[in-house]
């Protein structure tokens, strides 16, 4: 059962566009959400997180918005820049369970 | 910050051999660790998550299993690997409900 869903398996923009990202969940008990880059053959570092009691959160040129009515949430990076180039994965958490969605890989193209 | 030791980095086992696979956390006391899976083009499975010394919650019936013998040791095992069990195998810490996890570098099995 797929609780964090990203239905967007890739995703390409130009170099200092803005990267959105998005990510559905079904389970309204999940309460903290976090965003991951991963580099292939590495673990995946963290971005940035969001608690159920905000719906936005900045950090740098990444920011989160959470619309806990509709159980989705996005990631915007501004501007995009080659580094950015990786797979993104969102996740959920209850508790000390943490979720995963399928990811979705940014191409940022010069 | 945490530090997640995963060894070795690339395996490649036999179909029915066993499986050990360990993950050691330093930089904090008492996280809570979690077993990944990431097969080819998917995403992040949870296999395993503990949140102390010898419990262990399982999330997906499996040919795996994991135990935590000491406080910041994690071990993913298998007693006969099946080709379906080739993957990248990440190991995670957190330090509570509402943290961040800090991942290993992986380790990539092929089973053959």
């Amino acid at each position: 059962d797929q609780q964090v869903k990203q239905n967007s398996p890739s995703l390409s923009v130009q170099e200092g566009r803005i990267s959105i990202l998005n990510c559905d969940y079904t389970n309204s008990m999940f309460d903290y959400f976090l965003w991951y880059k991963k580099y292939p053959a590495e673990g995946p570092t963290f971005l940035i997180s969001i608690s159920s009691i905000k719906d936005k959160n900045e950090d740098g040129r990444f920011t989160v918005f959470l619309n806990k009515s509709a159980k989705h949430l996005s990631l915007h990076i501004v501007p995009s820049q080659p580094g950015d180039s990786a797979v993104y994965f969102c996740a959920a958490s209850r508790d000390y369970k943490l979720s995963f969605g399928a990811g979705t890989t940014v191409t940022v193209r010069a | 910050s945490q530090t997640i030791h995963q060894w070795p980095a690339t395996l490649v086992q036999p179909v029915g051999s066993p499986l050990s696979l360990e993950c050691t956390v330093e930089g904090t006391s008492n996280p809570n660790l979690y077993w990944y899976r990431q097969a080819a083009g998917r995403g992040l499975q949870l296999l395993f998550y503990s949140v102390g010394i010898g419990q262990i919650s399982s999330e997906v019936p499996q040919n795996l299993s994991a135990s935590r013998p000491q406080d910041r040791q994690f071990i993913l095992s298998s007693k006969k690997l099946l080709l379906s069990d080739s993957g990248f195998y990440l190991c995670a810490s957190r330090t509570g409900a509402n943290t961040e996890a800090f991942f290993g570098q992986g380790t990539r099995l092929t089973v053959v």
